[in-house]
């Protein structure tokens, strides 16, 4: 159980376009997602934190209106990274915490990620 | 404001060796949650272990021990008779519970397991 997969697991797109990656809770409802970007050979930097049927919450120097998230469902998330430059090319990590378990956040689980390529 | 640190960035040790990664944590609250995750080439995380600040019990699992001291604010990783399998980078993370539920990590430690 607890699985979270993300789509598609690589992508590579011209400079300008815009891509959306999906993530999703395969086998639970999540309330409240992850976004995280990790470039090669770095840690993991959180993005923004995603609540079901409300605005993202960004992490500072985050452009929200580059990098747009919707969370429409409580198993789905997407970011939407627009305008892709070579810049943006990184891996993208979801996770996402269960509905019902309040603040707690020891219960948050983590895609395989998506590695995006932008030439 | 919540930082977690691993000084160690890369780790080589020949197999069958004993193996610790350092990890300390800065955090306010009194409340707050220790993870380590493993990432391997895949780059998929691998959850490992969580420990929250209420339980400063040591844990070990098969190889795998984790050393929890809040006295000296570290929450460090022993994996003993290390396998060429092994090789990965490791996180060391933290959440605190009026974050919101944010995990912030730690930059990482690449460890090599040389056979």
């Amino acid at each position: 159980g607890a699985v979270v997969s993300q789509h598609p697991s690589w992508v590579i797109c011209k400079s300008g376009t815009s891509v959306k990656i999906e993530c999703r809770s395969l086998d639970f409802q999540a309330t409240t997602m992850f976004w995280y970007r990790q470039f090669p050979k770095q840690s993991l930097m959180l993005m923004a934190t995603s609540n079901e049927g409300s605005k993202a919450t960004y992490e500072q120097g985050v452009e929200k209106d580059k990098f747009l998230i919707n969370h429409a469902s409580l198993t789905l998330s997407t970011l939407t990274v627009t305008s892709a430059h070579p810049e943006d090319s990184s891996f993208y990590i979801c996770s996402a915490s269960p509905t019902g378990l309040g603040p707690l956040v020891y219960e948050q689980y983590f895609g395989p990620g998506t590695r995006l390529t932008v030439t | 404001a919540q930082k977690v640190t691993q000084a160690q960035t890369e780790i080589s040790v020949v197999e069958k060796e004993d193996v610790t990664l350092d990890c300390v944590y800065e955090t306010r609250d009194t409340t707050y949650y220790l993870f380590w995750y493993k990432q391997p080439p895949s780059g998929e995380l691998v959850f490992l272990i969580r420990r929250n600040s209420f339980d400063e019990q040591n844990e070990i699992s098969g190889r795998y021990s984790w050393n929890f001291q809040k006295s000296t604010s570290s929450f460090n990783f022993t994996i003993t008779a290390s396998q060429v399998v092994d090789s990965a980078v490791y996180f060391c993370a933290l959440s605190e519970e009026g974050s919101a539920s944010k995990i912030i990590f730690g930059s990482g430690t690449r460890l090599s397991i040389r056979p």
